[in-house]
């Protein structure tokens, strides 16, 4: 149990569905974050909220949009995806936004049909 | 431009042996980094850190060596078990983001 709790652990949808990602940390942590994992590439960030504020949007393109209700929560919505965004979406979260261990959930599991 | 590399993709080892896998940063203004072990099906799991003003850091069964002079960071994991059979990635804290290595697989034979 790491503390931060991703689900659905699985998703398949096709590229006109509407889903969201969701992600809770249990760990009292102030910083959250969504990073995107695809086979043989390094984890890449893809947003940072710091106080429940956005400070970080690594040119993710629109059809990926965050949500950052409170501290211990954070969503992804998808819309319109492409077979390319096909991966293993990780969230973390850490104590603060730098210079701190990030615990990862253990991801969800993304199939674009 | 930023960037942590991995020199071996694969590393095995006969168990209780020890391992060492190495990393490479290519940012000198780096002031923090962290191993992680990512198991099948799992996400990363947090081993052990080491800041900038250290060069040496002892965890369980695993140390960190930090080399900055040319740029070179290390895991070095004693005893390996079965149950270290993992990928391992380095990171590196560079202008407030975590920079990660695309991992080294670790094979334990038994």
């Amino acid at each position: 149990e790491t503390g931060v709790t991703q689900t659905p652990r699985h998703l398949v949808m096709g590229m006109t569905n509407k889903k969201s990602l969701k992600c809770e940390q249990h760990l009292g942590h102030n910083a959250m974050y969504w990073y995107k994992q695809s086979a043989k590439k390094p984890l890449e960030l893809m947003f940072v909220y710091n106080f429940k504020e956005q400070t970080e949007n690594n040119s993710v393109p629109s059809r990926f949009s965050p949500e950052c209700p409170n501290s211990s929560h954070l969503f992804l919505h998808l819309h319109t995806l492409q077979p390319e965004d096909s991966a293993l979406y990780l969230c973390a979260s850490s104590r603060a936004a730098s210079n701190q261990p990030q615990h990862f959930g253990d991801g969800t599991r993304l199939s674009i049909l | 431009g930023e960037s942590v590399g991995l020199h071996l993709p694969t590393l095995s080892v006969q168990e209780g042996d020890n391992s060492i896998i190495n990393c490479a940063y290519s940012n000198s203004a780096s002031d923090y980094f962290i191993w992680y072990k990512q198991e099948s099906g799992k996400g990363p799991q947090f081993i052990i850190d080491i800041r900038s003003n250290m060069d040496k850091r002892q965890g369980q069964r695993v140390t960190v060596l930090l080399n900055k002079t040319v740029k070179h960071l290390s895991l070095q994991i004693a005893a390996t078990q079965p149950g270290d059979s993992a990928v391992y990635f380095c990171a590196e804290n560079s202008s407030y983001k975590l920079i990660f290595g695309s991992g080294t697989r670790l094979l334990v034979r038994p």
